[in-house]
């Protein structure tokens, strides 16, 4: 069975700086990989996702996320962070048509 | 295109109360999703629909819950008696093929069992 790590629950970082959270994954075969982003009381949107390819992806909002086969992660990037980014971030994998999340990581925007 | 639709938002009811929640998933999606997400933790999956049937509801705790599929669309998720640890956001997910094109969420329906 597929299972997602994110190793930090929570993340502070100040506004202009660059963002990097962190998702390892735990699958048998080639991945397909998601990552969400949730604000308080909405739900799920799609950032982005890896299916094949360009192991470098992009995303909306300018986030990006690379997916390192040897490392079994796939870490979500922004170069410069912006106020309205604070929420939580969830990384997901998908296998057999379901997906399977990690615990999330809240983001933290200092002004 | 519409997305996910769910109702009601927002829940409130007594422990051992019943309750349901109800999904209408995006127009031509095969696939459906329930999940619960626990304050402070990532979505859980209870239970996936194919058209109008069970793929998936290992993770349902089947002595209080049950989800169904009204003709391959709409979903209902009920859950009776309600206990205080059934206190979670239920979202309803839907994909057409979520391998290639991902997964659709909805809002979301917020419980809270007092």
């Amino acid at each position: 069975a597929q299972s997602v790590t994110q190793p930090d629950i929570h993340i502070t970082v100040s506004e202009g700086a660059s963002l990097e959270l962190r998702c390892n994954y735990s699958y048998g075969a080639t991945p397909y990989l998601f990552w969400y982003v949730q604000s308080p009381g909405q739900g799920l949107q799609l950032l982005l996702k890896y299916f094949s390819g360009d192991t470098l992806v992009q995303g909306i909002k300018g986030f990006e996320a690379e997916f390192k086969r040897s490392q079994s992660s796939f870490n979500l990037r922004k170069p410069s962070v912006h106020w309205s980014d604070a929420a939580e971030y969830f990384c997901a994998v998908g296998a057999n048509n379901m997906l399977t999340f990690g615990g999330g990581t809240r983001l933290m925007v200092k002004p | 295109e519409a997305g996910v639709a769910q109702s009601p938002r927002y829940k409130i009811i007594e422990k051992r109360q019943s309750v349901a929640f109800w999904c209408n998933p995006i127009s031509g999606h095969a696939t459906l999703y329930w999940y619960q997400q626990i304050l402070g933790q990532g979505p859980k999956l209870l239970i996936q629909f194919q058209n109008n049937g069970v793929v998936d509801d290992s993770q349902l705790p089947k002595d209080r819950f049950s989800a169904e599929r009204l003709k391959g669309v709409d979903s209902t998720l009920k859950i009776q008696p309600a206990k205080l640890e059934d206190s979670a956001v239920y979202l309803c997910a839907s994909s057409l093929d979520g391998q290639r094109y991902g997964y659709t969420f909805g809002s979301g329906t917020r419980l809270t069992v007092v």
